[in-house]
């Protein structure tokens, strides 16, 4: 079976840049996860959808970060304009249903962002 | 609201021996309890998870934990590390509906030969 897939693996840009990531979850899984996890600290839930809805972004940056999973499937995070503090792994994960509280999230590899 | 504590930054030990890392947990409700492992460059992959029954539960790569509710506590052991146990541990606790995981901040194995 196909684990997350997420692109690009790295990226470096310059503060006030833009940038996107892209995830592709397990096939089958309704529920997503985008994780942002800086360096000497563990991952952070930054946004969570079930099929194409929002379950929770109440830790997004929403004046700066946006999040969208068209036809829930695949799902693009972007930044704009970046800053400093957002360089991060960014991580997306999947799981089954996502309503169930002992379901298994799947990790992705994790996009690195350096930010200048 | 949800939080995690991991003591311990850095530990080493050396190969064959035993290993023990400690977690702490706050939750307000039952907790559901999860260990992940991420090695450098690698998502992060699940080793075990508890959410009810038997407060001792078994992983995979020979990892065991113990849910312990007096001390809020959740313990990963290994009775015997290898080198390639070297990584870094993330302990992580949800609730029972949402799914919704709060992680701490980690512990990096190093492994000595």
């Amino acid at each position: 079976e196909a684990g997350v897939a997420q692109s690009p693996r790295y990226k470096i840009i310059e503060k006030r840049q833009s940038v996107a990531f892209w995830c592709n979850p397990i096939s089958g899984h309704a529920t997503l996860y985008w994780y942002q996890q800086i360096l000497g600290q563990g991952p952070k839930l930054l946004i969570q959808f079930q099929n194409n809805g929002v379950v929770d972004d109440s830790q997004l940056p929403k004046d700066r970060f946006s999040a969208e999973r068209l036809k829930g499937v695949d799902s693009t995070l972007k930044i704009q304009p970046a800053k400093l503090e957002d360089s991060a792994v960014y991580l997306c994960a999947s799981s089954l249903d996502g309503g169930q509280g002992q379901e298994t999230q799947y990790f992705g590899p994790g996009t690195r962002l350096l930010v200048l | 609201a949800q939080s995690v504590t991991q003591p311990d930054i850095h530990i080493t030990v050396s190969e064959g021996a035993s290993l023990e890392l400690r977690c702490n947990y706050s939750y307000g409700a039952t907790p559901y309890l999860f260990w992940y492992v991420q090695s450098p460059g690698q998502g992060l992959q699940l080793l075990l998870k508890y959410f009810s029954g038997d407060t001792l539960v078994q992983g995979i790569k020979g990892f065991e934990a113990e849910f312990k509710r007096s001390q809020s506590s959740f313990n990963l052991r290994k009775p015997s590390v290898h080198w390639s146990d070297a990584a870094e541990y993330f302990c992580a606790v949800g609730g029972a509906y949402g799914n919704k995981l709060v992680f701490g901040a980690g512990t990096i194995l190093r492994v000595k030969s």
